[in-house]
């Protein structure tokens, strides 16, 4: 089974400053996605960004970019002039690839404070 | 305004009784999931359908059970078989090949 494992249940940052936050995962499957969600207070989950395993290019959205590891199965993120809006629960998720409807196996989150 | 649409927002139930979750989606998603969510918790998988008519056991569906008779409609039963009802209960649908949207979610309480 695939397992998803963030190591850090909460980071703080300054405003302005990029915060790294870790996740790593383990799977057999060569075919996969991997995603960043935000969960902001009112619990709406937001894809931030997304990877696709065949992809070697890093992910990019804005301030938003991953550093995705395939060997080492580390997928971080990176949030570049951090901004008050962003302070939210930050989900990893995995997603194996293939035409099937499988759900995401997710990690346990990181609560990410945002420091004025 | 095409989205996913979740009720109630809140839920109360006793202990014992069969309650259900309403998920309605109107973007022409084939797949449709379920998902829980307890405190320090990330999601967990309940059940998830890819078609009309067809679903599949996630990685916690003892004492759950949806049915899937239109495609805009995936209903969430949490039967008093449930031994730990209390969480957050979100919903999702996904389009082939893309990523998973999410509804609001449903908070229940059991009393």
């Amino acid at each position: 089974a695939q397992t998803v494992t963030q190591s850090q249940p909460e980071m703080s940052v300054q405003e302005a400053e990029t915060v790294t936050l870790s996740c790593t995962y383990d799977t057999s499957e060569s075919d996969y996605y991997l995603f960043w969600y935000k969960q902001p207070p009112s619990r709406q989950m937001i894809l931030v960004i997304r990877q696709e395993a065949y992809k070697q290019q890093n992910a990019t959205e804005n301030r938003f970019s991953v550093n995705f590891q395939k060997a080492a199965k580390s997928f971080s993120l990176k949030i570049s002039d951090s901004q008050l809006g962003d302070a939210a629960m930050y989900f990893c998720a995995y997603r194996r690839g293939g035409g099937g409807a499988d759900g995401l196996t997710f990690g346990k989150g990181t609560h990410l404070i945002i420091q004025p | 305004d095409g989205g996913i649409t979740q009720s109630p927002k809140y839920l109360f139930r006793k202990e014992g009784q069969n309650v259900t979750l309403s998920c309605e989606q109107n973007l022409n998603h084939d797949a449709m999931y379920w998902y829980r969510q307890d405190p320090g918790q990330g999601l967990r998988l309940i059940y998830y359908s890819q078609i009309v008519n067809d679903f599949q056991k996630g990685d916690i569906a003892e004492g759950y059970s949806v049915s899937r008779e239109k495609k805009e409609s995936f209903p969430l039963t949490v039967t008093s078989a449930q031994k730990n009802p209390t969480a957050f209960y979100l919903c999702a649908s996904r389009e082939s090949y893309n990523e998973q949207f999410f509804g609001p979610g449903t908070r229940l309480t059991v009393l």
